[in-house]
């Protein structure tokens, strides 16, 4: 076990709604990453957060939105969701944001847009 | 956007042979990682890799970061029946964004 949990660990939700997933990163980590991945596919990189701020973010539009809070647990948002939208998503943890750096992954949320 | 070509897609062994995946890119990284994910679980970092020409193991796991920084391979010897899983390979950019590969599927059989 990582250390790192997330919630729910599974949700349905209608096409057009919301979603707030949560992350609690390791003790000591300043640094979470979210992870998009697709059934039969590799995770697909969100965006990265460090000390509260975004630190980078992959191909994915504005309705994909985070934050870090001061304890650095995070939450992914999702808007106006789509079929599309339904995969695991996976937050990472890790102590700083050098390259290389150990990330301990959580167990994932499974979303699911019907 | 960068893309990483990783094979064979899936294999299937008899428990105690060797076996070896790869991954090719078009771009360079500056690192490369080899992760194992079991169902219902986050991958799980095996070998991280820093330089190029670098070749690490970690028990029965060996991994080589590519020369040209394109590539690397990850080989398991002898292998067993926890191995089964799935592998993927990441590779790290300049700015610390990681690109996963499309996993290999590795089932052994005892």
């Amino acid at each position: 076990e990582t250390g790192v949990t997330q919630s729910p660990t599974h949700l349905i939700k209608t096409r057009g709604q919301q979603v707030t997933l949560r992350c609690s990163s390791q003790s000591g980590h300043n640094t979470v990453s979210w992870y998009q991945q697709a059934l039969g596919q590799g995770p697909q990189f969100i965006f990265q957060y460090y000390r509260e701020e975004e630190n980078g973010r992959g191909n994915f539009p504005p309705r994909f939105s985070g934050l870090q809070f001061p304890n650095y647990s995070s939450e992914l948002n999702v808007n106006a969701l789509e079929l599309d939208d339904s995969a695991l998503y996976l937050c990472a943890s890790s102590i700083d944001t050098r390259a290389g750096t150990e990330a301990f992954f959580g167990q994932g949320t499974r979303l699911t847009v019907v | 956007g960068q893309q990483l070509n990783q094979s064979p897609q899936s294999m299937f062994i008899q428990e105690g042979e060797d076996v070896s995946m790869n991954c090719t890119s078009s771009s360079i990284f500056n690192t490369w990682l080899w992760y194992k994910q079991d169902p219902g679980e986050g991958p799980v970092l095996l070998i991280a890799l820093y330089k190029a020409g670098e070749l690490t193991s970690n028990g029965r796991l060996t991994a080589q970061f590519g020369i040209t920084r394109k590539d690397s391979f990850l080989n398991i010897s002898a292998s067993i029946p926890s191995d089964v899983g799935i592998y993927f390979c990441a590779g790290l950019d300049n700015a610390g964004k990681s690109t996963f590969g499309d996993g290999t599927t590795l089932t052994v059989k005892p």
